[in-house]
């Protein structure tokens, strides 16, 4: 079975902080596909990136960072110089070559003060 | 570019009541999931199909039941509905690329409210 495990449950910094979310994934299956989604106040699942486990390639979108180790099983997320707008839950989720169902973590609930 | 679309947005229903929900996936996507997200927690995979076929099932209550018809939107009925159906239902929708299932995307979801 797989679990995905979003230790953080709420984050509280204030803008222009950078802000990791941590994301520590289980599997025993060697191909898997990791994702994170952001779900702002309004209620819309938003996706974000996805990784493949044959991909460790860390990736960078603007503000936004990944960082993939699949030595520690983890895939977090930074945001750098945060802002009012990043205020939002984000989900980890984690899915299965041949069950393609999402399997999410717990959420992080967080929220960036002016 | 065109999203998931969920129908309707909001829903109000009393105990033991029947509701549907449906959702139009995105243009030449032909697999779709459904999603159960409750107060507070993450969202719980439903069910899914794939070409109008089930392909796959999770923690979806038997008063439950969905389809996936010709044109590939997808229907989720909900019978003899309880209080703690009350939740955030979401659609999502993939493409599968041989045997390798493309990123889902995520309607704007339906809230359900049991009274």
């Amino acid at each position: 079975a797989q679990k995905v495990t979003q230790a953080q449950t709420e984050i509280s910094v204030v803008e222009k902080e950078d802000v990791t979310l941590d994301c520590v994934y289980e599997t025993r299956d060697t191909t898997y596909y990791l994702f994170w989604y952001k779900q702002p106040p309004s209620g819309e699942l938003v996706f974000l990136i996805r990784r493949n486990s044959f991909d460790e390639q860390n990736e960078i979108s603007g503000r936004y960072s990944w960082n993939f180790q699949k030595s520690t099983s983890s895939f977090n997320f930074t945001i750098t110089a945060s802002q009012v707008v990043d205020s939002a839950v984000y989900f980890c989720a984690l899915s299965v070559w041949g069950a393609q169902k999402l399997v999410f973590g717990q959420g992080t609930r967080l929220t960036i003060n002016p | 570019a065109a999203g998931v679309i969920q129908s309707p947005r909001h829903l109000i229903k009393e105990k033991r009541e029947t509701a549907t929900l449906k959702c139009y996936p995105i243009p030449r996507h032909d697999t779709v999931y459904w999603y159960q997200q409750g107060p507070g927690q993450d969202p719980q995979f439903l069910i899914s199909f794939y070409e109008k076929m089930q392909s796959d099932k999770g923690s979806i209550p038997d008063r439950f039941s969905a389809q996936q018809f010709s044109d590939y939107h997808s229907e989720l009925n909900m019978s003899s509905l309880e209080l703690g159906d009350s939740a955030l239902y979401f659609c999502a929708s993939s493409k599968l690329q041989g045997v390798y299932q493309e990123t889902q995307y995520f309607g704007p979801g339906t809230r359900l409210l049991v009274l």
